[in-house]
């Protein structure tokens, strides 16, 4: 079971340019989460996906900002016009099931957005 | 709104002796708590959970205190090793189905 895997590792994009990153879930969860974390703070909910559904997003930014999880292949999260505010740690999370006990997110090692 | 926070930012032990992280929560209908951990460079690893009709739950060296009359968390360590030393971060789940984070506790453990 490789967990949760998230690519690239590590992003530089200049301003105006855009950034995608990816996460592939444990085999077999469902449900991904992805999370914003700046130096010396703690994560930040940002948008909670199933299979090619959008369930939470009260955490993502109105603009520049979209994700998706299709039924095939990774979760993606896109963040268009990147600006140096966006610098920051992107986590991704996935679970098995809301709703069966325990809802424990096992976490991806992260993709770390620099913007120049 | 709901929001979960830490009383302290940094705590620094002795090998050996035994670690308090503290955290607030502040919302009442939060059901489920998860302790995690985070070591620099890489993302949150599970320590622990309770649920909120427990106010108590073992593990591996580690204890997770839950008091609901004040809305506190805790996790203990005991024997506190140099591979503890990491960033712990409290996470609850209320109304929605997302975890929310506290700020975390960096712990620094000296030899």
């Amino acid at each position: 079971n490789a967990g949760v895997m998230q690519n690239p590792r590590h992003l530089v994009r200049r301003r105006g340019q855009e950034a995608r990153l990816r996460c592939s879930p444990m085999k077999g969860h469902s449900h991904v989460y992805w999370y914003r974390q700046l130096p010396e703070e703690g994560l930040k909910f940002m948008v909670y996906l199933q299979k090619e559904n959008i369930i939470d997003e009260s955490g993502m930014p109105k603009e520049r900002f979209s994700a998706e999880f299709p039924k095939e292949g990774p979760s993606i999260l896109r963040i268009q016009q990147v600006v140096r505010g966006d610098s920051a740690a992107y986590f991704c999370a996935s679970s098995l099931d809301n709703y069966s006990g325990a809802n424990v997110l096992t976490f991806g090692a992260g993709s770390r957005l620099t913007v120049l | 709104g709901e929001s979960v926070g830490l009383h302290l930012p940094t705590l620094s032990v002795q090998e050996g002796d035994n670690s308090i992280i503290n955290c607030a929560y502040s919302n009442s209908a939060s059901d489920y708590f998860i302790w995690y951990k985070q070591e620099s460079g890489k993302g949150p690893q599970f320590i622990i959970d309770i649920r909120s009709n427990m106010d108590k739950r073992q593990g591996q060296r580690v204890t997770v205190l839950l008091n609901k009359t004040v809305k506190h968390l805790s996790l203990q360590i005991a024997a506190t090793q140099p591979g503890d030393s990491a960033v712990y971060f409290c996470a609850e789940r209320g109304n929605t189905d997302k975890l929310i984070f506290g700020t975390g506790t960096r712990l620094q453990v000296f030899p």
